[in-house]
């Protein structure tokens, strides 16, 4: 079993659509979470941490789910620059990080 | 706003020399990584470096690598005998404390030939 599975995609939605991606983790160990996009031959950039708590940041949510070893990402009104591959990314406390595959979306006019 | 820099953008190679990808991180980072992502695949977690001293390590990142940061500034990751499937990019990161984001660099592009 992978450490982190996220949904395959690729998502195609138009724009204003709402989108969901999840992602499970095997690690229990795992201390902390982020989400971070990637576009096209660039570097990841860190969309948002994700607490148990839930966090909001505009048109995005993170969520998570200790109980369970998911979290996840809900998009609002999504728009064209959202297009993207977002990565589930988890930290242990030793230095190591370990990435998702990615989940590309494409938000069409 | 302080960035991540890393030289040189494209690096092309023949097997079986050595590359040296650079690293300039943020001045107040502490903790230190390197990451490799072959085209089309996923982010892959090569080391990850600390007070001088590797914290952890993948099961990439064999005998042919090695890492250092002489000079308090540059971070450097050294491939010693570069192989075919050595080809991808490689993205240094850091941060303010081990479980904190990271800030990446740009990347380097390394092309083996």
């Amino acid at each position: 079993r992978k450490e982190v599975e996220q949904d395959p995609g690729p998502f195609n939605v138009p724009e204003g659509a709402t989108v969901a991606f999840n992602c499970t983790y095997s690690n229990s160990a795992s201390q902390s979470f982020f989400w971070y996009r990637q576009d096209c031959r660039k570097e990841p950039k860190l969309l948002m941490s994700v607490y148990s708590s839930g966090n909001e940041d505009g048109r995005f949510t993170a969520q998570l789910n200790r109980a369970s070893q998911y979290i996840s990402l809900l998009i609002r009104d999504s728009k064209l620059s959202d297009s993207a591959t977002y990565l589930c990314v988890l930290y242990t406390n030793a230095g190591k990080s370990t990435f998702g595959d990615g989940t590309t979306l494409t938000v069409k006019p | 706003e302080p960035e991540v820099t890393q030289t040189p953008s494209h690096q092309v190679t023949q097997m079986g020399q050595e590359v040296i990808l650079r690293c300039v991180p943020i001045s107040n980072h502490l903790y230190f990584y390197w990451y490799r992502q072959i085209l089309g695949q996923k982010v892959e977690f090569l080391v990850s470096f600390y007070n001088n001293e590797i914290s952890e390590k993948s099961e990439i990142f064999d005998d042919q690598f090695s890492v250092e940061r002489p000079d308090g500034s540059n971070f450097t990751l050294k491939i010693r005998s570069t192989k075919l499937e050595d080809s991808a990019m490689y993205f240094c990161a850091g941060n303010t404390q081990s479980l904190d984001e990271q800030f990446f660099g740009p990347g380097t592009r390394l092309t083996v030939l």
